[in-house]
């Protein structure tokens, strides 16, 4: 069965420094692996994914995330926090079929 | 281009009420589904349909139906409401239900906040 665990519930960063968002997956089969964010009282929307051909992958806003087999991780990463990137994320790994299992979410907070 | 839209966006029922979620796409999608969100427990899924006339059920399906006679719509109904289902609730649409969900997209609506009291 897949699953995907946040290693924190919330992170918090000053404007202008790096951000690092933990993620660790099982999964019995090489995963799809997504960023989903989701801004206050706004859907979900797609940052990067992961579909088994580069290991470091770059999304919209400046994120990247690298998939790493031997440690189970696909962390998401900028160099340089901005104020509006304040928002709740989400790592998640496809499952057979097209359903996705959603780890229970990161709150990033960005102080000026 | 209106995408996922789901409607209504607020919604306060009373114990034992029924109502429905309504959830419209327009990009021809195959594949439709509903989540809840709850904090700290990320989303989850409630039903799902691989096209018009095929449902089935997610991880958490207790309380809810839903049914699929058109490509584009897919309500979600609460037969006998309860507070345990005060959540967030999103549709999401895909194109594509057999091909790798890494090859398309999923587009999520803006969600439906829902208090039973």
């Amino acid at each position: 069965a897949q699953s995907v665990t946040q290693l924190d519930s919330h992170v918090s960063v000053s404007e202008g420094t790096p951000v690092l968002l933990r993620c660790n997956y099982s999964s019995s089969y090489s995963p799809s692996l997504f960023w989903y964010v989701q801004h206050p009282n706004k859907g979900l929307q797609l940052l990067l994914k992961y579909t088994s051909a580069a290991t470091l992958v770059k999304g919209i806003n400046g994120f990247e995330a690298e998939f790493k087999k031997s440690e189970t991780s696909f962390h998401l990463t900028k160099p340089s926090a901005h104020m509006s990137d304040a928002a709740e994320y989400f790592c998640v790994v496809s499952r057979y079929g097209n359903k996705l299992v959603f780890g229970a979410g990161t709150i990033l907070r960005v102080k000026s | 281009n209106a995408g996922v839209t789901q409607t209504p966006k607020f919604q306060v029922l009373k114990t034992g009420q029924s109502m429905t979620l309504q959830c419209a796409q327009d990009m021809n999608h195959e594949y439709m589904s509903w989540y809840r969100q709850d904090p700290g427990m990320g989303l989850r899924l409630i039903h799902y349909s691989v096209g018009a006339g095929i449902t089935d059920q997610g991880e958490v399906p207790n309380g809810y139906n839903v049914s699929r006679s058109t490509t584009e719509d897919f309500p979600l109904r609460l037969l006998s409401a309860a507070p345990s289902q005060t959540s967030v609730y999103f549709c999401a649409s895909s194109p594509s239900f057999i091909k790798a969900p890494s090859t398309y997209g999923y587009t999520f609506g803006s969600g439906t906040r829902l208090t039973v009291v």
